[in-house]
């Protein structure tokens, strides 16, 4: 199972919108609504963002918002902070059974 | 709260064995699936392995299987992952983490534990 594809890096200035793409096939992202996204600080576990695709856990910002169009699924964070500056990672269940994680974005706050 | 703390890392030779474990603690923990993820320092995450609460489901990443055998015990709350025919490409941070009710998302992460492989 070869890994989703994300951009390698993402830009953006305070208060900007940025979104982050992790694409796939049909046999993860686009065969399922269960893609989701982690948030992962330099030296600490990655934390989920969001899960099935734009549903947010409990006490996430909903400054974060996700998306999906045929094999592709997207992360939007609005109004860009200081502290979204970290690593994004999407992840997929697949048609084997299993789960397959993006290869990464590390997102700048500039 | 959800704990997830892992142990059992170390510096172990190439073809070598290791078992990690993690406790788990803040939720019912027989009613979760739960998996390992790896990331090697300064790359991106593997998932591994996932076991779902009675044990009857349970997958591999194909660059493990065969290799390593995930396990759990419900009623001391703790997950293992034995390692054997370990490789220098095994080396990276362990992750234990929970899912779901299904085996869908990865919901906690605990902080990991650093397997390294090396003569």
């Amino acid at each position: 199972q070869s890994a989703l594809t994300q951009p390698a890096s993402v830009s953006g200035s305070p208060g900007q919108s940025i979104t982050i793409s992790c694409t796939g096939t049909s046999s993860d992202v686009g065969g399922y609504n269960y893609v989701s996204w982690y948030q992962q600080h330099p030296g600490k576990a990655p934390k989920l963002m969001v899960y099935d695709v734009s549903t947010r856990p409990s006490g996430v910002s909903n400054r974060f918002s996700g998306s999906k169009s045929g094999n592709t699924a997207s992360l939007t964070i609005s109004g860009l902070q200081a502290e979204d500056e970290a690593d994004y990672y999407c992840s997929s269940y697949t048609t084997s059974t299993t789960l397959v994680f993006g290869t990464g974005t590390k997102v700048t706050v500039l | 709260q959800v704990q997830l703390v892992e142990s059992g890392g170390g510096l172990v030779k190439p073809g070598g064995s290791l078992r990690l474990s993690c406790a788990a603690s803040g939720f019912t923990f027989s009613d979760y699936y739960m998996s390992w993820i790896r990331q090697t320092p300064g790359k991106g995450l593997e998932w591994l392995s996932y076991i779902s609460s009675s044990r009857t489901s349970i997958n591999y990443a194909d660059s493990v299987k065969g290799r390593f055998t995930i396990s759990r015990d419900n009623a001391k709350n703790s997950l293992s992952l034995q390692m054997n025919s370990l490789r220098a490409e095994d080396t990276a941070i362990y992750y234990c983490a929970r899912m779901g009710r299904l085996q869908r998302s990865i919901f906690y992460w605990g902080q990991g534990t650093l397997v390294t492989v090396s003569s």
